[in-house]
């Protein structure tokens, strides 16, 4: 079976400081690749996704960046945070195609 | 993306099934049903989804109706772990991007109680 995993659980990061947020799916071969925001009480935002290796769209203007080094990897980065970028990540992973989007546990970001 | 229309929350004694309604009446011929849940502080979950015909598995029952205007998501033994918040959708099956996106409404915050 298909499994995502997504870490750090939480993290507490300065502004301008760094950040890379990581994401690997198990059990399953060029799959679409995601990074979502979710505010509190609010919806989805996406922020970027990949159909593969090295190929990256960004669907909002950001200060933020995504890479995907290999297949089942999609990382989220910042070279300098902003008290803005404080929230939820979720990393999603779908088959080719499109059908079910399936979530990891999400990281919550806080930038202080 | 078609609009949803869901109560905003629902009981159920545990144990007891549990069926969520949602109503999609401008649903178009090509637009999937697809059910996700989210409970406090982790990912969303995907459940279940179905174009016309009724469908099931582990989780879940999904039951469309025949103008496909409205659906019903069961779970047949809710259990305490199944609070949350149940969310319908209906999309084109595809790639999420901007054209196609994955839009959570409000959702239906179903409380499983002892």
């Amino acid at each position: 079976s298909q499994t995502i995993h997504q870490w750090p659980a939480t993290l507490v990061q300065p502004v301008g400081s760094p950040l890379s947020l990581e994401c690997t799916v198990e059990g399953t071969s060029n799959p679409n690749l995601y990074w979502y925001r979710q505010a509190a009480g609010r919806g989805l935002q996406l922020l970027f996704y990949s159909v593969g290796i090295g190929q990256i769209s960004s669907e909002v203007p950001q200060n933020l960046s995504a890479s995907r080094p290999q297949d089942r990897q999609f990382i989220l980065s910042s070279k300098k945070l902003l008290l803005s970028d404080s929230g939820f990540y979720l990393c999603a992973w779908s088959r080719t195609g499109g059908s079910p989007l399936h979530f990891g546990n999400g990281t919550r970001l806080t930038v202080t | 993306d078609a609009k949803t229309t869901q109560p905003p929350s629902m009981d159920c004694a545990e144990g007891r099934a549990a069926n969520l309604p949602c109503n999609h009446s401008t649903i178009s011929g090509n637009e999937y049903v697809y059910w996700y849940r989210q409970i406090h502080s982790q990912g969303p979950q995907y459940i279940i989804h179905g174009l016309k015909n009724n469908e099931t598995n582990e989780m879940a029952s999904l039951i469309i109706t025949e103008d496909r205007k409205s659906s019903t998501l069961i779970l047949p033994h809710a259990t305490l772990r199944d609070t949350a918040v149940y969310y319908c959708i209906v999309r084109v099956e595809g790639i999420y991007n901007a054209g196609n996106m994955l839009t959570f409404g409000g959702g239906t915050r179903l409380m499983v109680k002892p």
